[in-house]
């Protein structure tokens, strides 16, 4: 059972215009939501996180939305650099009710993200 | 500051072997959790250690096992070794004081099972 997914394998565009990458989960459970990118050969770096208490989080050029009615989220990137082609990955995660740092992150399978200059 | 380090980087190992991976958390990190990363997918949480103990455990068989140190590093140790456990092994670190769920990862360890 695929409690995260991210439905588009690839997705290619243009340097300079947005990235749009999307996240769907079933999990009502879930209640913290991170966004890691993966290069060949390294392990996925952490990009940026989002509490289920909000519905965006920005830090820069990469924009974190939330729909928890849909149990949905995006990761927008504008404007794109050819430096951004990676895997992306959506986790999910439950923050322990004591608020200190617990539990699995449950991924989905990644999207390839090729930017062209 | 080091990161997160993962020993070997790559393993070729035979059905029916045993394999020990291993894995130095970054500094200040006291949790260590381990990830199986087959072609193609995201990782899957194998389990995490905290204070030397087996703090939660993913959807993988007793062959998987691990341990964790007094200086905080951790093994991961998988048995009689069978194709299908050939994949890309991640380890990620956490401060237990952090209030949210970011792990920092490792570069992994490659295994190959013929």
């Amino acid at each position: 059972d695929q409690q995260v997914k991210q439905n588009s394998p690839s997705l290619s565009v243009q340097e300079g215009r947005i990235s749009i990458l999307n996240c769907d989960y079933t999990n009502s459970m879930f209640d913290y939501f991170l966004w890691y990118k993966k290069y060949p050969a390294e392990g996925p770096t952490f990009l940026i996180s989002i509490s289920s208490i909000k519905d965006k989080n920005e830090d820069g050029r990469f924009t974190v939305f939330l729909n928890k009615s849909a149990k949905h989220l995006s990761l927008h990137i504008v404007p794109s650099q050819p430096g951004d082609s990676a895997v992306y990955f959506c986790a999910a995660s439950n923050i322990n009710a004591g608020g200190t740092s617990y539990g699995k992150l449950t991924f989905g399978q990644g999207t390839i993200l090729t930017v062209h200059p | 500051d080091a990161g997160v380090t993962q020993s070997p980087t790559h393993l070729i190992k035979t059905r029916g072997q045993q394999v020990t991976l291993r894995c130095s958390p970054k500094s200040g990190h006291d949790t260590v959790s381990w990830y199986q990363q087959a072609l193609g997918q995201g990782p899957q949480f194998i389990f995490q250690y905290y204070e030397e103990e087996e703090r939660q455990r993913g959807n993988f068989p007793d062959r998987f096992s691990g341990h964790q140190f007094p200086n905080y590093s951790s093994e991961l140790n998988v048995n009689a070794l069978l194709l299908g456990d050939s994949a890309l092994y991640l380890c990620a670190s956490s401060p237990a004081t952090s209030t949210y769920n970011e792990q920092f990862f490792g570069p992994g360890t490659r295994l190959t099972v013929l």
